[in-house]
């Protein structure tokens, strides 16, 4: 597609419950981000792939959760035993390559998730 | 790592004025963008300029690398200008993420 897609666009689930969301990167883009923002913040990076590299992790708040690129393209990010404080915006972007970070991000526009 | 501060936080212009938005980075920066979020959430890319100066229709935007900051020039505001305007840095020192600013939120008023 022309951008970068998201899905789903809105995901409710209860506390406790396991979430998927997806992230499928501009065509020809290989690095993609996961950022999150919360109600009234900044956006906050999760996460981040480039190619065949090891992704930087620094961002996952906690070990429920994690992320997966496969064959370099459509990404999930995985959230376990979601917990209230999970819920927010999860934005992903993706950039032509980020060697040195000189590549503009493209940003979809987001899976807002509400955990009750 | 990096730190990126906004100013101001808050902004409430009437239709047809002009204003400017600062971000401050605390490191040399490898990329820096401006984004628009609208009211619908959607984060709009506005200008990708760690040097310089450009301009798209009413808006323009320098960034001056040597002393750490850029500038927003939003002129002969409107309504539809309403939203959050974020700037965003990746610094020299860390790979590929974003630090994004806490953002100024802009009211036009009719």
């Amino acid at each position: 597609g022309a951008g970068v897609s998201q899905s789903p666009s809105n995901k409710v689930t209860e506390k406790g419950k396991d979430v998927e969301l997806r992230c499928d990167p501009i065509s020809g883009h290989t690095a993609l981000y996961w950022y999150r923002q919360s109600l009234g913040q900044g956006l906050e990076f999760l996460i981040y792939f480039q190619g065949n590299s090891a992704p930087d992790k620094s961002g996952l708040p906690s070990d429920r959760f994690s992320a997966e690129r496969t064959g370099g393209s459509v990404s999930t990010l995985t959230i376990q035993r979601t917990q209230q404080e999970d819920s927010a915006v999860y934005l992903c972007a993706s950039s032509l390559r980020s060697g040195s970070g000189n590549q503009p991000q493209h940003f979809g526009d987001g899976t807002r998730l509400s955990i009750l | 790592g990096i730190q990126v501060e906004q100013s101001p936080p808050d902004l409430i212009l009437q239709e047809g004025a002009n204003s400017t938005l600062r971000c401050n980075f605390s490191d040399s920066v490898n990329n820096l963008q401006w984004f628009h979020q609208n009211p619908w959430g959607q984060l709009i890319n506005l200008f990708y300029i760690p040097s310089g100066t450009k301009q798209n229709g009413r808006l323009s935007a320098t960034t001056v690398a040597t002393e750490r900051y850029s500038l927003l020039y939003i002129s002969s505001s409107q309504t539809t200008d309403s939203g959050v305007y974020f700037c965003a840095a990746h610094g020299s020192s860390n790979t590929g993420k974003l630090i994004f600013g806490q953002g100024t939120t802009l009211q036009v008023k009719p």
